[in-house]
């Protein structure tokens, strides 16, 4: 079945440092790929998404790349802030019958953000 | 375009009550999913509507339900709640261009 492996947290960065965290996944077909963001106490908001091979998905300096040939989706930032402080989760949706959408979740990976 | 809005944001309930937590949809989105996240897990999937019927559930017991109605809000229904029932309950609403979440209803049970 499909399946998504974060790298394990919590990762600790001082400011301005550059960021990876890990992702990787198992899946039938072609899935799109997700990163979600929860900032402490808050619910789940889409930080970006990548629908096909080689898409590329971007908002607020965090990046992503869907790579088929190494099954992975990576987020990177270049210099991240304290704001940033939160929970990062990779996730994936396939398309199956019944137009079923669930979204496959990986375990989360918490970043703390020194200044 | 609204969002998705969850109602209510938090509640304590005792072993054995039920509980009922509802989900409005985002305009033009006739799918909606329910997710359990235990503090400090990701969200485990509960189960999925789409147009008004159940088409997909995850590995939880029969006293989930829900339920979705005409206008693609839904409700999550938990019956004889457990102490391992507190957790943040999440909703999210999808179209073809992706889910919405709310910002959960966060259950504690005592």
């Amino acid at each position: 079945g499909n399946s998504v492996t974060q790298m394990e947290g919590p990762v600790t960065l001082s400011e301005e440092a550059f960021l990876t965290i890990n992702c990787t996944y198992t899946a039938t077909g072609y899935p799109s790929l997700f990163w979600y963001v929860q900032y402490p106490g808050e619910g789940l908001q889409l930080l970006l998404k990548a629908t096909k091979a080689d898409d590329k998905g971007s908002n607020k300096g965090f990046e992503a790349t869907y790579r088929k040939e190494t099954t992975s989706f990576h987020l990177e930032k270049g210099s991240v802030q304290v704001s940033d402080s939160a929970v990062y989760f990779c996730a994936l949706s396939g398309r199956n019958a019944g137009n079923n959408r669930k979204l496959i979740w990986g375990l989360g990976t918490s970043l703390a953000v020194n200044p | 375009e609204t969002g998705v809005t969850q109602s209510p944001t938090h509640l304590i309930k005792t072993r054995g009550q039920q509980v009922t937590l509802r989900c409005s949809s985002q305009s033009g989105h006739n799918t909606v999913s329910w997710y359990q996240q235990a503090l400090g897990q990701g969200p485990q999937f509960i189960f999925q509507y789409y147009r008004e019927e159940e088409n997909g559930r995850g590995n939880f017991p029969p006293r989930f339900s829900g339920l979705q109605f005409p206008n693609y809000s839904s409700e999550l229904n938990v019956n004889a709640l457990e102490l391992d029932d507190s957790a943040l309950y999440l909703c999210a609403s999808s179209g073809d261009y992706g889910y919405t979440f709310g910002s959960g209803t966060r259950l504690t049970v005592v």
